[in-house]
């Protein structure tokens, strides 16, 4: 079966503050796909990112980085000097190859709040 | 607006009731997804389409669920005789089919209250 455990309910943080959202993730296929999504207010899960199980390499984008560390199986998340448009749900996602292709198979979600 | 649409935003039934909810998918999009939510959880899987046929279904979906997609365009999820324990969000994804990693595309939800 797969499994994604983001351990961390929620989060509060002062802007400007750095913040980690971890992801951990559990299947049996060697081949598979992770993901981030962020859920604002507004419902709509809006895609963050994408990375393969073959590609280790960490990936940043503007203020976000992405640490993904297949030994201990999480795809971390992390936020450089946090704004408050930065407060929302977000969620860690999980699609293998064989197990479950046809679907994400989504962790409870961090919410993140940002305070000014 | 070229995203994923979803029809009502919200809906308030008493229990019993049948209700009915749409999405439209991005128009090149030929999967279609449908998931629900409920407070506090991430989304998890009911049904998916790859263009008119349902593939996929969880074990989520009870009878009393059923999903179309006609003409592998817009989607329509139906709940007949509700309960209490339908109440959540009910999202529509789509992508286009590129392999597993495909990207899916939400749109912004239907909240079902059951009263």
């Amino acid at each position: 079966a797969q499994k994604v455990t983001q351990a961390q309910t929620e989060i509060s943080v002062v802007e400007k503050e750095d913040v980690t959202l971890d992801c951990v993730y559990e299947t049996r296929d060697t081949t598979y796909y992770l993901f981030w999504y962020k859920q604002p207010p507004s419902g709509e899960l809006v895609f963050l990112i994408r990375r393969n199980s073959f590609d280790e390499q960490n990936e940043i984008s503007g203020r976000y980085s992405w640490n993904f560390q297949k030994s201990t199986s999480s795809f971390n998340f992390t936020i450089t000097a946090s704004q408050v448009v930065d407060s929302a749900v977000y969620f860690c996602a999980l699609r293998g190859i064989i197990q479950g292709a046809q679907k994400l198979v989504f962790g409870q979600g961090t919410r993140l709040t940002i305070n000014p | 607006d070229t995203g994923v649409s979803q029809d009502p935003r919200h809906k308030i039934t008493k229990r019993g009731q049948n209700v009915t909810f749409r999405c439209d998918p991005i128009s090149e999009h030929n999967r279609l997804y449908w998931y629900r939510q409920t407070l506090g959880q991430g989304p998890e899987f009911l049904t998916y389409f790859q263009n008119e046929a349902q593939l996929e279904k969880s074990r989520l979906l009870s009878d009393r669920f059923s999903a179309e997609r006609p003409k592998g365009s817009f989607s329509t999820l139906e709940i007949q005789r509700t309960e209490q324990g339908d109440s959540a969000m009910y999202l529509c994804a789509s992508s286009f089919q590129t392999g597993v990693g495909e990207k899916l595309f939400f749109g912004s939800g239907t909240q079902l209250s059951v009263l």
